[in-house]
This record gives structure tokens, sequence and C-alpha cells, in this order.
């Protein structure tokens, strides 16, 4: 099973630059989300959805904009990487419109991008 | 604001012995608490989950208390591996279907 994938792994980008974090679940998982991870801050939520169509603004949202056209994908676009956008990136994907509330959250590898 | 504290933030200890992590939590309200194994590199994984009713769960050399009354949980590692070094996170969720991190504690095992 291939559960979440991410892509890319690694990437850098130059400050204004803008590129777009894949990510993918074949769990049939209504719930998705994305977070950042920075060193001793934890996992912040980026942006969230309940469902296809649906998309709601997690705890640090500016400089992100997210899509959900299918159950499958839930991409993250950064509209113009700033080099506070230096972090690593995790998808994670739950059981149920509830998402983290009730459900387990199954995590892609992760995303890390450095912006110059 | 629903915080959840975790500590220590770091700990080594040598391999074979036991070591115990904590989470204070003032999340509310409640649903359920979930700690995660964070190896390096790689994404969170789910090593167990505890509801209102459970006090103490086991998953291998794992063992996670809940003591709801005063919203601590803690999770007991027996006989550590090197494989056990990795950092843990606990995640509590609300009954609208919020989640609340915490930092993380890193556990290094050495030989």
């Amino acid at each position: 099973n291939a559960g979440v994938t991410q892509t890319p792994k690694f990437q850098v980008l130059k400050t204004g630059q803008s590129m777009t974090l894949q990510c993918a679940q074949d769990m049939n998982h209504e719930y998705m989300s994305w977070y950042r991870q920075d060193p001793g801050m934890g996992l912040r939520l980026i942006h969230y959805s309940v469902g296809a169509g649906i998309t709601d603004q997690g705890e640090v949202p500016n400089g992100y904009n997210v899509s959900r056209s299918t159950t499958e994908d839930f991409p993250l676009r950064l509209l113009s990487a700033a080099p506070s956008q230096t972090s690593v990136y995790f998808c994670a994907s739950s059981r149920g419109t509830s998402g983290g509330g009730t459900g387990e959250l199954f995590f892609g590898e992760g995303s890390r991008l450095t912006v110059l | 604001k629903n915080q959840v504290e975790q500590s220590p933030q770091s700990l080594i200890i040598l391999e074979g012995k036991n070591c115990t992590l904590q989470c204070n939590y003032t999340v509310s309200p409640f649903s359920n608490l979930r700690w995660y194994k964070q190896d390096t590199g790689r994404g969170p994984v789910s090593l167990t989950i505890m509801t209102f009713s459970e006090n103490t769960k086991s998953n291998g050399r794992y063992t996670a208390t809940l003591d709801a009354d005063t919203k601590q949980s803690s999770l007991h590692i027996t006989a550590s591996q090197l494989s056990d070094s990795a950092s843990y996170i606990c995640v509590v969720n609300t009954n609208a279907g919020k989640s609340t991190f915490g930092d993380g504690t890193t556990l290094t095992v050495k030989p």
C-alpha cells in the first residue's frame, strides 16, 4: 500500500518563486491536511480539507493556497516563496470528515523546502 | 487556549533502560489522545490512542497511561532499543475534530 505520497522530497527555491507540493493518498480518506514542522516548534496546521471541493485554513495559512478537486489529491501551493517558508512540510490524511479529531492521521514522508 | 505541553524536551538513555515521557494538556472538550513516533526524516506514525475511559494501554514495549482528571498522559518505554531513538509527539483531539500537537520529546538511545 502506498498510503500518503508526497513529492518532491527536496526542493530549493529562490525568494519570490512559486511552486506546488503534491500530496496523494490511496486510502479513500475524506480528511486531508498540510503541516509545517520547524525545529523545536512541532507540527503546525496550514490548511485542511474534509472532502473534495472543501478546504479551510489552519493555524498558519498565510502564503499558501490549497485545492481539493478529487478525494485523492491535495496540493499545496506557495505563491511567492519567502525564506520564512523554509521548513519540512507534511501531508496527512484520515478516515472520516472529522479528521484528526477522532481518526488516526496517516502522514507522508515529508517535503524539505529551502528558500534562499 | 488549547495547549499540549510535553516533557522533557529531550532525553538520552542507555540501551536496555526504561524511560517515561510526559504529556500535559488543557484541551477541551476532550475526545482522545494519541502518541505518535517520528523517526528522523520520516513522517509520524501512530503508536496508541487513549480515550476518556481508558487508563492504560500497551503496544509491545510501549505503555501509555491517561489520567483524564489531571489531564496528564505518559508514554513508558520498557527495555529501550536503538530503534526507539525518535521524536515522540502527543496529540490531543476534541469532539469537534480539532487536533492540538505537542512539540515532541526527542529520545536518543545510546549503546
